[in-house]
């Protein structure tokens, strides 16, 4: 059975930095691009980074770009999201999806930025 | 960037009644179109793939059409299970984007 668990996620202050995890089972996390997603309250979703496989590629939303980092370790089927310079319209539900075509999620991880 | 309308935002329905929710891309999205159903609490389930492929053990009740930039979620005969919030996803072309969001109700 495919599993993604996030964690990491909490209550920040602006301007400071966190980082997400989320752990893989099930499937051979190696050989499958990532996405990072999130859903503000209220609000719709939005896809925010996608690294591929081998992490040859990482593309980002104009909304993240030089703030978050996408990054994985395949040795602990682990996937990142660094977060630095985190604003207020960053709070949100962060959700990690498997695969190009988003085959799986995980239940989320919420983060919340306010002073 | 590709702007997805879904449609409608709400949507009351009976078991046993057939629905349809719409997607509609801002520019032709190459049938990269898939369907997901949420619940409180739960992750976001993909129901169908690639406009029009079942994902594995979702059952037949739901189906996808559509080409170009006009998208449809069909589900036959609503069963309890089935009242959630449906939402599309365009992955043709970053950043990619998403529908607003369905809420099924039960009427």
């Amino acid at each position: 059975e495919v599993q993604l668990v996030e964690s990491g996620g909490g209550l920040v202050k602006p301007g400071s930095s966190l980082k997400l995890s989320c752990v893989a089972s099930g499937f051979t996390f190696s050989s499958y691009g990532m996405h990072w997603i999130r859903q503000a309250p209220k609000k719709g979703l939005e896809w925010i980074a996608l690294i591929y496989y081998d992490s040859s590629n990482k593309y980002y939303a104009d909304s993240v770009k030089g703030r978050f980092t996408i990054s994985r370790d395949n040795s602990k089927n682990t996937l990142y999201l660094e977060m630095n310079s985190l604003r207020s319209e960053d709070t949100a539900m962060y959700y990690c999806a498997i695969g190009y075509g988003f085959d799986y999620w995980g239940q989320g991880v919420m983060v919340t930025v306010s002073s | 960037d590709i702007q997805m309308t879904q449609s409608p935002s709400f949507l009351s329905a009976s078991v046993g009644d057939r629905v349809t929710i719409n997607c509609k891309a801002s520019q032709n999205i190459n049938k990269y179109l898939n369907w997901y159903q949420q619940k409180l609490g739960e992750a976001p389930k993909r129901l169908i793939y690639n406009t029009n492929n079942l994902q594995t053990g979702i059952p037949s009740r739901f189906s996808g059409s559509g080409s170009g930039t006009d998208y449809t979620l069909t589900i036959s005969s609503l069963q309890p299970e089935d009242f959630a919030t449906y939402f599309c996803l365009q992955h043709n072309s970053f950043p990619y984007t998403f529908g607003a969001g369905t809420k099924l109700e039960l009427k």
